[in-house]
């Protein structure tokens, strides 16, 4: 199985914060990296496809890059509505694996 | 709108049955991969059943393999899971969740996923 690792597991930051999530698979995956947003209570809400592609109807302020093993999810200017729990997610293999998650917590 | 929404949770003892259902809505349901993606509360997203358009192809996680049973009824544009021989650690939340498939370079992604049924497994 393809191990995914998200760092860090926890972080906290300030409203207008550049705010960088990375995600480790544990052999390459190409661009098979997806990204998902999720609030207490609410199922995940996909972010970014393709480790970089951005899904319609999410703000610009959203970044996704990288490639093989090692990719990263940037929040350029942090908002009040970004407080949750991110995850990364592979589709080269099945089992289809996550990351562990990401809190993001209000500083 | 594309819409999922799971139904069938609720609590059962263990070694029981449970049947999870998931009704889809906006879109053409038979063209797609569906998914079973389950969460123990407080904790990460594990995925546990695919199901291909057609559902002759099914892959299971190795932590249900062999007690659930994922199927579709593309007449009536539902996905379900069936869950035997049930045990405390498979009480979580179950998400159903369309596979969207991009390309060779792209991969594939859930989207968009349900509101999720809550399963307690308890004496």
């Amino acid at each position: 199985d393809i191990q995914m690792t998200q760092s860090p597991s926890s972080l906290s930051a300030s409203v207008g914060d550049r705010v960088t999530i990375t995600c480790r698979a544990s052999q390459s995956i190409s661009s098979y990296l997806n990204w998902y947003q999720q609030k207490p209570g609410k199922a995940p809400k996909l972010l970014i496809f393709a480790a970089s592609s951005l899904q319609s109807g999410v703000p610009s302020r959203f970044s996704g890059s990288g490639s093989g093993t090692d990719f990263s999810l940037t929040i350029s200017s942090l908002q009040p509505e970004d407080y949750a729990t991110y995850y990364c997610q592979q589709s080269y293999n099945i089992p289809i694996t996550f990351g562990q998650g990401t809190r993001l917590e209000i500083k | 709108e594309v819409q999922l929404v799971e139904s069938g949770g609720g609590l059962e003892q263990p070694g029981g049955s449970l049947r999870l259902s998931c009704a889809a809505s906006g879109f053409t349901f038979k063209n797609y991969e569906m998914n079973w993606v389950r969460q123990v509360p407080g904790q990460g997203l594990e995925w546990i059943s695919y199901i291909g358009s057609g559902g002759s192809t099914k892959y299971y996680a190795d932590s249900v393999k062999g007690r659930f049973t994922i199927s579709r009824d593309d007449a009536k544009n539902s996905l379900y899971l069936q869950m035997n021989s049930l045990r405390a650690e498979d009480t979580a939340v179950y998400y159903c969740a369309r596979l969207v498939i991009g390309d060779s370079v792209r991969g594939a992604w859930f989207d968009p996923w349900g509101q999720g049924t809550l399963v307690i497994v308890s004496s």
